[in-house]
């Protein structure tokens, strides 16, 4: 069964640090990873999408790296801004399920 | 394009009573998925629809239940209220692409209460 884990679970950082956030699955069998954005009581915005034949992908201040076969992503977040607090999600397409199976979470918080 | 949009956005009920939740896609997507967010257990995935079929099912109690229309629009149920339901039900929609290789976009919740 996919399981998937973020850490750490919160963080708090001074405006301007550069961030990693970790995940990691058991099931290397995926379709793709995923990154989503989640602010207080709202939905979710995807961030990033990497294929599963893909290394990584990057957005702006974002990137996102993925190691298949050691069941690894990582989030780097560069010189942060209060606006980036929220919480992050990482989420797997499941490749024996077709199921997007997520993480609990890392929530950020960056202060001025 | 407008987005994912979910209605009610707020909804109390009491334990017994059954609810209705609406999620209508983005324009063009045929695939609609939902999932139950709470404090104790995270996001999890309810069930998906794709062209009024039910494609995929997670491991929920049969009180939950779902359907999509010709138009794409899709609704959940939930029969006999527990306390334990209340959560943040979230919804999303996907283009039509095989294999389920194309980002999710989601909607912004309906926040359900039972008291």
């Amino acid at each position: 069964k996919q399981e998937v884990t973020q850490i750490p679970a919160a963080l708090s950082v001074p405006e301007g640090e550069n961030l990693v956030l970790n995940c990691s699955f058991t099931d290397s069998a995926i379709y793709n990873l995923q990154w989503f954005r989640q602010d207080p009581g709202k939905g979710l915005t995807s961030l990033l999408l990497i294929q599963s034949s893909q290394r990584e992908q990057t957005s702006g201040r974002l990137n996102a790296s993925l190691d298949k076969s050691s069941g690894r992503s990582t989030l780097y977040i560069a010189a942060s801004q209060p606006g980036d607090s929220a919480t992050y999600l990482c989420a797997v397409t499941d490749y024996n399920t077709d199921k997007l199976i997520f993480g609990t979470g890392t929530r950020l918080q960056v202060f001025p | 394009k407008a987005g994912v949009t979910q209605t009610p956005r707020y909804l109390i009920k009491t334990r017994g009573q059954q609810v209705t939740l609406s999620c209508s896609p983005i324009s063009g997507h045929r695939s609609v998925s939902w999932y139950q967010q709470t404090p104790g257990q995270g996001l999890q995935f309810l069930f998906e629809y794709f062209s009024e079929t039910q494609r995929n099912k997670g491991n929920f109690p049969g009180r939950f239940s779902g359907r999509q229309f010709s138009n794409s629009r899709s609704e959940m149920n939930v029969s006999t209220l527990e306390l334990g339901d209340s959560a943040l039900y979230l919804c999303a929609s996907s283009p039509p692409v095989a294999g389920g290789t194309d980002t999710q976009y989601f909607g912004p919740g309906t926040r359900l209460t039972v008291l």
